[in-house]
C-alpha cells in the first residue's frame, strides 16, 4: 500500500503570509496531483506533476515534485482568504488503464482576513 | 474544462431504502469512472473502479452486493447503495477520466475530474 503523508494537517495563517505544505511517501509515483476541496464539494484539480524535480506555477501557487518522485511540496505566496480549503495530494503509481490514485489525508488551510 | 455532474447532491432517507447516485461526464467520454467515499475531515477512500461495459473492480473491504455499480455508457456511471443503513451515511464522490491511448507512460492517463459529491444521510 502506498501511503501519502501530508503535513501539517492543519494550518491557520494571516492573509499575506507565505506557506509551504508537504506531501511525502516512501513509494515512487509516476505522477502526483494536487487538488483543493471546499466543504460539500468535490476536489478540483490544481496541477499534475510527472517529472522528478519538476516545478509548476499556478499564479501564487508553486508546486514541486521531488527528484525521486516520492514527495511534493506546495508553496503559496501572499495567501488570501480565497485560498482557504482542504488541499489533497494524490499519487498514481502506474500509467495503465486502471491505475488508481492514492490520496493523502489532506491539509486544512485557513487564511484569516 | 472537463465537467463531471453528480446527482443528487443530497439524499436523506430511511434505513432500508436503496439509493441511486448518478455520475455523468458532460463534455468528454470517460474511459474510467471511480467512486470514492469520504468521511468528515478525512481523505477520499476509493471504493471501486468502473470501466464502461465491464464489471467494476472493488477495493478490499467494499461489499459489491451492497454498492452496485453500473457503467452503461462512456458518459454515465451509477452507484446504488442497497438497503442503506445509518453507517452508510457519508459523502460519496465520483470521478471520471479519459485514457489518452496516443500517449505513453504517465501521460497515458488524463487527470481525474471529480463531481461535486452526494451527501447521503440515512435516518
Amino acid at each position: 500500500t502506498q501511503l501519502l503523508e501530508q503535513s501539517p494537517q492543519f494550518l491557520s495563517i494571516q492573509e499575506g503570509e507565505n506557506l509551504t505544505v508537504y506531501c511525502n511517501s516512501s513509494s515512487v509515483f509516476s505522477s502526483l496531483q494536487w487538488y483543493r476541496q471546499e466543504p460539500g464539494e468535490g476536489p478540483v484539480l490544481l496541477v499534475t506533476v510527472v517529472t522528478g524535480g519538476e516545478v509548476k506555477k499556478l499564479k501564487r501557487l508553486t508546486f514541486q515534485f521531488g527528484d525521486a518522485r516520492k514527495d511534493s511540496s506546495l508553496h503559496i505566496t501572499a495567501a488570501q482568504p480565497g485560498d482557504t480549503g482542504l488541499y489533497l495530494c494524490a499519487g498514481a503509481q502506474k500509467g495503465g488503464a486502471n491505475s488508481k490514485l492514492t490520496f493523502g489525508k489532506g491539509i486544512t488551510l485557513s487564511v484569516r482576513p | 474544462g472537463a465537467v463531471v455532474s453528480q446527482h443528487p447532491s443530497r439524499v436523506i432517507c430511511k434505513s432500508g431504502t436503496s439509493v441511486k447516485i448518478e455520475c455523468r461526464s458532460l463534455d468528454f467520454q470517460a474511459t474510467t469512472m471511480f467512486w470514492y467515499r469520504q468521511f468528515p475531515k478525512q481523505s477520499l477512500m476509493l471504493m471501486a473502479t468502473s470501466n464502461e461495459g465491464s464489471k467494476a473492480t472493488y477495493e478490499q473491504g467494499v461489499e459489491k452486493d451492497k454498492f452496485l455499480i453500473n457503467h452503461a455508457s462512456l458518459t454515465l456511471s451509477t452507484l446504488t447503495v442497497t438497503s442503506a443503513h445509518p453507517e452508510d451515511s457519508s459523502f460519496y464522490i465520483c470521478s471520471a477520466r479519459v485514457e489518452d491511448r496516443g500517449a505513453s507512460g504517465p501521460y497515458r492517463n488524463q487527470p481525474q475530474h471529480f463531481g461535486d459529491g452526494t451527501r447521503l444521510s440515512i435516518l
